[in-house]
């Protein structure tokens, strides 16, 4: 069966610090990969689009890599501040539909 | 450019009874999807509006329905409520030139909780 796994429910990270989130799939063959941002009681806000033939993307602190041998994206956010505080989701986007992950909250403590 | 919109941000309805929602796609935008998000399943899929026409379906009963009027506004329905339905419901718009679905705009959404 197709299904999207975002590792890890939740992270905590120091201030400052890299945290890496990850994102795998089996049995889909997505065009693109999205990552999104969603705060508390608010919808998603798009962060990054990544396309099968691009093995990375970059947007000031935030990377995305793309790895479609083994099916699976890693968001990376550098020098980590407590306003990245959120749950980030990964989306791909196989054809003409966007299936989400059930995203990782992610925690940055001062 | 106005963002998403999305009437009312909030709803309480008993069992039984039926919903409308309603979102106003970010002007120039085509395309109107509509989610389900709760804590247990996550960000779901409902439906997807191009041009007035549903273009893709999610996995949900028929006594969820939408409809896109001309301007590109969409509304949905849920008929007969069950608590399960109790969610935050996201509409999200994308210009989606080329007939693929692009990067997605979301609304702040309206949480409905049923009783």
């Amino acid at each position: 069966s197709q299904k999207i796994e975002q590792n890890s429910e939740a992270l905590n990270i120091q201030e400052g610090k890299t945290a890496t989130l990850t994102c795998n799939y089996t049995n889909y063959s997505p065009a693109y990969l999205q990552w999104y941002r969603q705060d508390p009681g608010r919808g998603p806000v798009f962060l990054l689009l990544i396309r099968e033939n691009e093995k990375e993307k970059r947007k000031e602190r935030l990377k995305v890599t793309f790895d479609t041998t083994l099916k699976q994206s890693l968001f990376h956010i550098t020098a980590s501040q407590p306003a990245d505080s959120a749950t980030y989701l990964c989306a791909l986007l196989p054809q003409f539909k966007i299936i989400f992950g059930s995203g990782t909250r992610l925690s940055i403590r001062p | 450019k106005a963002g998403v919109t999305q009437t009312p941000r909030y709803l309480i309805k008993t069992r039984g009874q039926q919903v409308t929602l309603s979102c106003s796609p970010i002007s120039g935008h085509r395309s109107v999807s509509w989610y389900q998000q709760t804590p247990g399943q996550g960000l779901q899929f409902l439906f997807e509006y191009f041009s007035e026409t549903q273009r893709n379906k999610g996995n949900f009963p028929g006594r969820f329905s939408g409809r896109q009027f001309s301007n590109s506004r969409s509304e949905m329905n849920v008929s007969t409520l069950e608590l399960g339905d109790s969610a935050l419901y996201l509409c999200a718009s994308s210009f989606d030139d080329r007939g693929r679905t692009d990067t997605q705009y979301f609304g702040p959404g309206t949480r409905l909780t049923v009783l």
